[in-house]
């Protein structure tokens, strides 16, 4: 079946710092979405990426999808506190029935050093 | 925006008996629900996609028989854990999307600890 794998698994990076994280699925995406869920808590929709190699700005977060429609990226500039946590790229299949599917990669889980 | 209540939050119960969570959407219709489960430090694996007004369809590997899905109505749908055993102990997402958007965004809930002893 599909996958989505994400690296890195963890990042420690210093408050300032830019991070990236980087998406690849075994399967061509109809689209791509991005989630953040903090510690005990629930993902929270970023963003979504549909056509092939979009960029997409949030502030400090910049997301990007390939031109296959494989991989994606998200990458934050200058890392503040709040934004440590988990951030998922999920993979949305559709099928021939149009039955939505929605894959979650492996995750990178971010924490940030004051 | 979009809210998806999950009801309880953490629940505790002994081996072999029943679970039932529920999901709600509060301010749209959600003709179509996901549930899925995170394991400590691990990804969300969906489970079903829950369908109003018809049955779920389940993901390989995932027992139909134990995770009773009903979707009543375009609010609610619930997933019940039946003969739950300490390796269901987990904790459990649903979410829902909003056709009317025409956007693929899940919005999902709290979630729930289920803790089987």
């Amino acid at each position: 079946g599909q996958q989505v794998m994400q690296i890195p698994q963890y990042q420690h990076v210093q408050e300032g710092e830019d991070f990236t994280t980087y998406c690849n699925s075994s399967t061509t995406l109809s689209n791509i979405q991005w989630y953040k869920q903090r510690p005990g808590g629930h993902p929270v929709f970023l963003i979504q990426l549909v056509k092939s190699g979009e960029v997409k700005k949030q502030k400090r977060l910049t997301f990007q999808f390939g031109e296959a429609k494989k991989n994606s990226s998200l990458h934050i500039t200058a890392t503040q506190t709040t934004d440590v946590g988990t951030y998922f790229c999920a993979g949305l299949s559709i099928s021939n029935f149009g039955n939505e599917k929605l894959t979650f990669g492996t995750g990178t889980r971010l924490t940030i050093i004051p | 925006g979009a809210v998806v209540s999950q009801h309880p939050s953490r629940v505790i119960c002994k081996s072999g008996t029943s679970v039932k969570i529920e999901c709600r959407s509060l301010d749209f219709q959600a003709t179509t629900m996901f549930w899925y489960r995170q394991f400590p430090k691990q990804s969300l694996m969906l489970m079903a996609t829950s369908n109003e007004g018809s049955k779920a369809t389940y993901e390989q590997g995932v027992e139909k028989d134990k995770f009773l899905i009903n979707h009543a109505s375009l609010t609610l749908s619930t997933l019940t854990v039946t003969s739950a055993h300490p390796e269901d102990s987990s904790f459990y997402i649903c979410s829902a999307r909003d056709h009317g958007t025409g956007s693929y965004e899940q919005y999902f809930g709290p979630g729930t600890r289920l803790t089987v002893t």
